[in-house]
């Protein structure tokens, strides 16, 4: 099993640009999330999903959209890059929606918005 | 709002000795917590997960206090390879969803020859 993928490894966005960023699974997981990773600062939940078809947000939602057409797949659409968005993204999978499992993490993506 | 906090560090600890790490949590209802280990520019890996009667795996402990509100993870005899970012979770949500999982900022520890 490959895991969790996600691609690109790293990205430099100009302010205003769009792009989606890749998150692949391949263990038949259920809940998927995307979390971003700033210095000084825990790992933040943007969205997640429960299932395909289904999701919703989580706590830094805004600038960001996401879909769940499929069990394997979970995409994070930035819609106009800002600044602010400069973070590590994480995608993560577990067995099941519930708390108690394992979450399973991604590489990552640098991104740098300019 | 609710927390988890965790000491940043770094803890600076000679190869061969024991340390320990505490991270307290806000929510009295929650019911899952957890220690992830980060490697330098890599991503989170569960260490393992923190139960009411405390657990052990190797050199590893995890404790739980509910009354005071917080876990612990103990590292005897550390070695090099225990340099790492260790991360506390815990669920803040009473009904469990993984979307209430909330991670602490981290503990930076640094094992030194």
């Amino acid at each position: 099993n490959a895991g969790v993928t996600q691609t690109p490894k790293f990205q430099v966005l100009k302010t205003g640009q769009s792009m989606t960023l890749q998150c692949a699974q391949d263990m038949n997981h259920e809940y998927m999330s995307w979390y971003r990773q700033d210095p000084g600062m825990g790992l933040r939940l943007i969205h997640y999903s429960v299932g395909a078809g289904i999701t919703d947000q989580g706590e830094v939602p805004n600038g960001y959209n996401v879909s769940r057409s499929t069990t394997e797949d979970f995409p994070l659409r930035l819609l106009s890059a800002a600044p602010s968005q400069t973070s590590v993204y994480f995608c993560a999978s577990s067995y099941s929606w519930q708390g108690v499992d394992t979450q399973y993490f991604g590489p990552g993506t640098r991104l740098t918005v300019l | 709002r609710k927390e988890v906090e965790q000491d940043p560090g770094p803890f600076n600890v000679p190869e061969g000795a024991t340390v320990a790490f505490n991270c307290t949590y806000s929510n009295s209802a929650s019911q899952s917590f957890f220690w992830y280990r980060q490697d330098c520019r890599k991503e989170p890996k569960l260490l393992m997960s923190v139960y009411s009667s405390g657990n052990e795996d190797g050199r590893f402990t995890a404790q739980l206090n509910r009354a005071s509100q917080y876990i612990s993870l103990l590292i005897r005899d550390s070695k090099l390879s225990d340099s790492a970012t260790y991360l506390c979770v815990v669920n803040m949500y009473s009904g469990g969803g993984a979307d209430g999982l909330t991670f602490g900022k981290g503990t930076h520890l640094i094992i030194q020859p």
